[in-house]
C-alpha cells in the first residue's frame, strides 16, 4: 500500500531563517506531487505540483521554491522566511495515470515563524 | 468570487442526528468531485469520489452531485461523535489542480 511521509510535524522558526520541509511517498513510482498551505477557514492553496523529477509548476508567485531530486521525494524550500509565512503545509500525492484526481495527503507540517 | 464556495457552519448536531454539508461552485468545467475530513492538526483524508450527477453511498455516508444546479453536497447518518472534524469539499475539471471549499467544522455531541 501506499504511504506519505511528511516530517518534521511542527518546526518553529526565526524570520529570515531558512527552511526545508521534506515529503516522500511509497509504495507507488511516478507519482504527481503537490505543496499546499492551509490557512484557518481558508481552505487549501496550490502552491507548487510536480509531474516528474525536475518539473515543477507553480502556482503562487512567493517567498518559496519547490525541488523534487527524486521520483517519490519533494522538497519545499525558502532561503529566508517572513512572517507570513507561518501555516499549516501539506504535501500530497496523485497517481499520475488511473484515478485522476485523487489526491492523498500527509499528516502536514505546522510552521510558526517569529 | 470564489470558485468553490462552501457553507461555513460551524455545525453541532446530537449523536444520531443526520449531518448535512453543502458546496457550491461557477466552474462548469468541473467534473471530479471529492469529500475530505480532516481531524484538528491532522492532513485531510479522503472520503468520497465521485465523477457523475447523482448519489453514491459508502456506509453512513452519502454524496451527492447536482451538475445542473452546480451543487454538491454530503451527508453522514447517524452521526458519532467520532464524526466530529472539518469537512473539505474538492473539486476539479481533470488537470492537475484541485479547488477546495474553506471547510465546515462539525461537532458531535454525545
Amino acid at each position: 500500500s501506499q504511504t506519505i511521509h511528511q516530517w518534521p510535524a511542527t518546526l518553529v522558526q526565526p524570520v529570515g531563517s531558512p527552511l526545508s520541509l521534506e515529503c516522500t511517498v511509497e509504495g507507488t513510482s511516478n507519482p504527481n506531487l503537490y505543496w499546499y498551505r492551509q490557512a484557518a477557514g481558508r481552505g487549501l492553496q496550490l502552491l507548487f505540483y510536480s509531474v516528474g523529477i525536475g518539473q515543477i509548476s507553480s502556482e503562487v508567485p512567493q517567498n518559496l521554491s519547490a525541488s523534487r531530486p527524486q521520483d517519490r521525494q519533494f522538497i519545499l524550500s525558502s532561503k529566508k522566511l517572513l512572517l507570513s509565512d507561518s501555516g499549516f503545509y501539506l504535501c500530497a500525492w496523485e497517481n499520475s495515470g488511473r484515478a485522476k484526481n485523487i489526491q492523498y495527503f500527509g499528516a502536514g507540517t505546522r510552521l510558526s515563524v517569529l | 468570487q470564489k470558485e468553490v464556495e462552501q457553507d461555513p457552519g460551524p455545525l453541532s448536531v446530537p449523536e444520531g442526528a443526520i449531518v448535512s454539508l453543502n458546496c457550491t461552485y461557477s466552474n462548469s468545467a468541473f467534473q471530479y468531485f471529492m469529500w475530505y475530513r480532516q481531524y484538528s492538526r491532522k492532513g485531510p483524508e479522503l472520503l468520497m469520489y465521485t465523477y457523475s450527477s447523482g448519489n453514491k453511498e459508502d456506509g453512513r455516508f452519502t454524496a451527492q452531485v447536482d451538475k445542473s444546479s452546480k451543487y454538491i453536497s454530503l451527508f453522514i447518518r447517524d452521526s458519532q461523535p467520532s464524526d466530529s472534524a472539518t469537512y473539505l469539499c474538492a473539486m476539479s475539471a481533470g488537470d492537475y489542480k484541485l479547488s477546495f471549499g474553506a471547510g465546515t467544522t462539525v461537532t458531535v455531541r454525545a
